[in-house]
């Protein structure tokens, strides 16, 4: 089983800065099998980037996804109000077995 | 666009089977190559991927829930449905339905089960 460990747990920061979230595998993850959620409270969480580094629809040019191997980053360029949310990586490259990081909390600083 | 909605009972006593449905508008839950999956959130925690249906039939899923899981498909009524069995308090969880081709593109709103007697 890969697993994921995201940093820092919480990410204290102000609007118009920029976030950077880290995703750390166990192990390589193939094909850059790796995504990106942001989930607010009380929603379902929504993709946000797949295959490392793509954008998923409807998704704004400010979130930013790097890495391969067992190291991964989510950037958001220009902190908006509305990214201030819990952001989870997922693994879909161990087939059968996905898995989830346990999350990064971004909040106002 | 599809749109995936959660249905099944709140409210699951100990050891009895959990059972909810997925239901699927917007498209066909048969057509191009997707995964149709289970995810779950116990408050205040992570996500845990329970398993998924591929369009052909297949399934996967989670080795630690494996030997409870049961994720079935039914074409006719575009929908697909989880059955958990033996249910704890540890199961007590928001439970999603999701679809993609790997990743989760989409996904249901979510609805709560709470397994207590």
């Amino acid at each position: 089983e890969i697993v994921l460990t995201q940093s820092p747990g919480t990410l204290s920061l102000s609007p118009g800065e920029r976030a950077t979230l880290s995703c750390r595998a166990s192990q390589s993850v193939s094909s850059s099998y790796l995504a990106w959620y942001q989930q607010k409270p009380g929603q379902a969480p929504r993709l946000l980037i797949y295959g490392a580094s793509s954008r998923a629809t409807g998704i704004p040019d400010r979130f930013s996804g790097s890495g391969s191997g067992t190291d991964f980053t989510l950037t958001i360029s220009r902190l908006e109000p509305e990214d201030f949310a819990v952001y989870y990586c997922q693994q879909y490259g161990s087939s059968p077995r996905i898995t989830f990081g346990q999350g990064t909390r971004l909040e106002i600083k | 666009q599809v749109q995936l909605q959660e249905s099944g009972p709140g409210l699951v006593k100990p050891s009895q089977t959990l059972s909810l449905t997925c239901t699927v508008s917007g498209g066909s839950i048969s057509s191009g190559s997707y995964y149709w999956s289970w995810i779950r959130q116990p408050a205040g925690k992570g996500l845990e991927w329970i398993g998924r249906i591929y369009t052909s039939g297949s399934t996967n899923y989670n080795p630690s829930l494996k030997s409870r899981v049961t994720i079935s498909v039914d074409t006719s009524k575009n929908q697909f449905s989880l059955k958990l069995s033996s249910v704890t308090a540890a199961d007590t969880a928001v439970y999603y339905c999701a679809y993609g081709s790997g990743n989760f593109d989409y996904w249901g709103q979510g609805t709560l089960v709470t397994v207590s007697s």
